[in-house]
């Protein structure tokens, strides 16, 4: 499976944008984009996912680059309740639902 | 909000123990795993499984074991607890044809 390169850390203000980069060179054609966040002391939660298109949800938007090499998180308002650690991943189309984490960025918010 | 759940959260046991951790979820996937992750570090894939009577291994070799007899549940099992074993342990799910996988909070272990 394709590899993502994220920062390992990025700090934010409280209330301010954020912006999370991730790197995929190697994506493939039938990768899908997710990314997940793991608050303290608690298992991966969903986060938001995309194949080609920009996405939202009530949680945050995923910017995806037009070759798709690259995508970026955006938390639209950081609260402290936001800091954890996300993890960009790809996900092959046809495989059964795993999910291969590295180690994430942690995003540590200021109030 | 998701309903999956695992006991216990916190385990302090001794070497050669045999330990089962605890997962069940009320969503009625048919897909589950198990996680095993180390402080600061990514989560290895130990186990999987797609349905009843289907279990798999991860990419991670584990000395654990896991059965799949009912699809709400999906135990992992270790013989005889080591040392080695000290880590947190997180089960999770989905339903086919959606890609949103769902975490319990995680078993902590520690072998003494």
């Amino acid at each position: 499976d394709a590899k993502t390169t994220q920062p390992n850390s990025m700090e934010s203000n409280e209330e301010e944008p954020v912006h999370l980069p991730c790197n995929h060179s190697t994506i493939s054609g039938t990768d899908y984009i997710h990314w997940y966040r793991q608050l303290p002391s608690q298992g991966p939660e969903y986060v938001i996912h995309g194949l080609t298109s920009n996405v939202n949800n009530r949680m945050a938007s995923l910017a995806i680059a037009e070759d798709r090499k690259s995508s970026t998180l955006i938390l639209h308002r950081a609260t402290l309740r936001d800091a954890a650690v996300y993890y960009c991943i790809l996900k092959r189309g046809s495989t059964l639902g795993r999910l291969y984490f590295g180690r994430g960025t942690q995003l540590t918010v200021w109030p | 909000e998701a309903d999956i759940y695992q006991t216990p959260r916190y385990l302090v046991i001794g070497t050669g123990k045999k330990i089962t951790l605890e997962c069940s979820q009320t969503m009625g996937h048919d897909k589950m795993y198990w996680y095993q992750q180390d402080p600061g570090m990514e989560l290895h894939l130990i186990h999987y499984s797609y349905g009843v009577n289907s279990t798999e291994k991860g990419d991670l070799s584990s000395e654990s074991t896991v059965s799949r007899i009912r699809t709400e549940h999906f135990p992992l099992t270790l013989e005889s607890a080591r040392p080695s074993h000290t880590s947190q342990y997180l089960c999770a799910s989905s339903e086919w044809g959606r890609t949103e996988a769902f975490f319990g909070q995680g078993t902590r272990l520690t072998v003494v």
